[in-house]
Formats: structure tokens, sequence, C-alpha cells
């Protein structure tokens, strides 16, 4: 399709499980955001690529998530030895932009993780 | 202090009514402003660029004052369609969208 698409779009972990989750961007977008929306919250900031460049991780929580995109296309963001905390929307964004949001983002539809 | 604030809400409005929704924002170097719309367990989606010179499309109006780093977004003649959680979005040149928590609208018959 043309729009982004994620995978799994529902995964239900055990506590201490390891969980990766994957991103298609839209094809050519230089930017590729990842996102975590607890219910009732705005997405909150995770991390972010420039093609394979990871420019910017400051909002991942800990050393437990990881995030790569060896290509500059796919995105991979793994979470180590997952906590009941972890359990959220992850979204994943593109934008064709290579400084990173003067055009539109575009998200896909997200993976809902429960851990339990 | 977080990046990016709205007004609480939720609102709930009759059919028709206008409503306005504000947003602040602390780091003076933001450079880009957007509305986006995010339905019930749905992804957002952009609802509209906002510009330092105000900008309408149809009955949505945004305006940026950069002096007070605060955006406005008015809606008139609400409809059925427009309950949805409406999300303040700013970033810098090179940086991540960085989002508000989000005003819930919801608009009732």
């Amino acid at each position: 399709g043309a729009g982004v698409s994620q995978s799994p779009r529902y995964k239900v972990a055990k506590r201490g499980q390891d969980v990766a989750l994957r991103c298609d961007p839209i094809s050519g977008h230089v930017s590729l955001f990842w996102y975590q929306q607890a219910l009732g919250q705005g997405p909150e900031f995770l991390t972010y690529f420039q093609n394979e460049a990871q420019l910017d991780k400051s909002g991942l929580p800990s050393d437990r998530f990881f995030a790569e995109r060896p290509e500059g296309s796919v995105s991979t963001l793994k979470i180590q030895r997952t906590q009941q905390e972890d359990s959220a929307v992850y979204l994943c964004a593109s934008s064709f932009d290579g400084t990173g949001g003067y055009t539109e983002a575009f998200f896909g539809q997200g993976t809902r993780l429960t851990v339990v | 202090r977080k990046e990016v604030e709205q007004d609480p809400g939720p609102f709930n409005v009759p059919e028709g009514a206008t409503v306005a929704f504000n947003c602040t924002y602390s780091n003076s170097a933001s450079q880009s402003f957007f509305w986006y719309r995010q339905d019930c367990r749905k992804e957002p989606k952009l609802l509209m660029s906002v510009y330092s010179s105000g900008n309408e499309d149809g009955r949505f109006t945004a305006q940026l004052n950069r002096a007070s780093q605060y955006i406005s977004l008015l809606i008139r003649d609400s409809k059925l369609s427009d309950s949805a959680t409406y999300l303040c979005v700013v970033n810098q040149a090179g940086t991540a969208l960085i989002f508000g928590k989000g005003t819930t609208l919801s608009v009732s018959s």
C-alpha cells in the first residue's frame, strides 16, 4: 500500500519477554519517527531517523528500548525485558522532508502492545 | 514544564457551535506548527499547518502568535463529525514533531 505500515497491529507479551515492532514507511520518505502513546495522552516522542542515521533518541525511556533503520527504509523498535509500564500504542510516522518536519508526517495505524 | 501544553478539555458543544482550542509552546526556536486530528483508536492525521499570517480552511482557522508562543484553532459551525481529539504539534528543523496531550471535542445533536 501507499501508506505507513506497522506490524504487528496487536501484541501481547509476557513480562520479561522481548518484542520487535516493525515500521514500513512511505517509499522515499527520509524522516522516520517513533512515538509511544498511552491511553488518554498525546504521542510521546521516542526516536527519530533521517535515512539510516538515528539523529535523536532522547525520548527512549530506558536502555531496554532500541531502534534501528539499517538501510534507511524499514525500521524496527525493539523492547527488551518488557514491563507492564511499556503497555501502550507505538506509532511510527514518516515524512518526505529531510529536516524532519516541514512537510506532513504520515502515521501508521500503530502497534498496540499489552504486557501481562 | 511540558514543551507543548493544551487546554485540558473535554469540550462538549452542540452542533453549530463555535469552539476554540489554545496551545502554548516553550521552545522559542520552534519553527513549524501544526494541528493534527486523532479519532478514537486511530492514528493522528494532519488537519492543517499553522502560519504566522494565520490560515483558514473552510470552517477551521488556525493562528500563531510567535511573541506569545501561542497557537489557536477555531472551529465554526461544529459538526458531529468534528468529534475527535485535536493535537497541537510543534518542531524545529532537524528535530522530531512534539505533540501536546490533546484536547477532546465532543459535538452533540
